[in-house]
């Protein structure tokens, strides 16, 4: 079965700083996808970035990036410039590319960006 | 592109009544349907996964009975809480994708989920 697993269930990070938020996975898969969703206080699922296990190139969104470690099943967040809008919970999910495609996620990691 | 509208958005009941929510994707033919269950400062749990046309898919320890999923079209899902009661109150968020072919999958669109509350 495949787990994911976010170590960090809080951080903090001042405005314009860059903080990196971490996620390992457990699989036997080869191929699956990898995402990162953003839950602010309205509690709306936001994605924020996806990466594909057969690309080897990290994916980027604006300020968003991703070191994607297949080897070592390491998927972290690396988000830039941080603004107050991106504080939020962010979630780990892992997602099989066959079957019911159903995500496994992480427990969250709570950001909160400091003025 | 790609809407889930869920409704609604907050409800009271009050215990023993049976609360229907709905879940639609707006632009698009979800294949798949998710319900979520989201407890405070904690991640989502998956309830059950439907397709269009057939029997939900229920996770273990969900039960089927007292959580009623119907997917009726490829735009609409349903979850009815029956004969709900105080530790049924939780958030609820439903989820909707498409799998367009082969090698192509797209993300689970989230609606902006359901808060309820058994008095």
């Amino acid at each position: 079965a495949q787990t994911v697993t976010q170590s960090q269930p809080e951080m903090s990070v001042q405005e314009a700083e860059t903080v990196t938020l971490s996620c390992t996975y457990d699989t036997s898969e080869n191929n699956y996808y990898l995402f990162w969703y953003k839950q602010p206080p309205s509690r709306q699922m936001i994605l924020v970035i996806r990466q594909e296990a057969y690309k080897q190139q990290n994916a980027t969104e604006n300020r968003f990036s991703v070191n994607f470690q297949k080897a070592a099943k390491s998927f972290s967040l690396k988000i830039s410039d941080s603004q107050l809008g991106d504080t939020a919970m962010y979630f780990c999910a892992f997602m099989k590319t066959s079957g019911t495609y159903k995500y496994i996620f992480g427990t969250g990691t709570r950001l909160k960006v400091l003025a | 592109g790609a809407v889930v509208s869920q409704h609604p958005s907050w409800v009271i009941c009050k215990s023993g009544t049976s609360v229907k929510i709905e879940c639609r994707s707006l632009d698009f033919q979800a294949t798949t349907m998710f319900w979520y269950r989201q407890f405070p400062k904690q991640s989502l749990m998956l309830m059950a996964t439907s397709n269009e046309g057939s029997k939900a898919t229920y996770e273990q320890g969900v039960e089927k009975d007292k959580f009623l999923i119907n997917h009726a079209s490829l735009t609409l899902s349903t979850l009815t809480v029956t004969s709900a009661h105080p530790e049924d109150s939780s958030f609820y968020i439903c989820s909707a994708s498409l799998t367009a072919g082969q090698g192509y999958i797209q993300p689970q669109h989230f609606g902006d989920g359901t808060r309820l509350s058994i008095l």
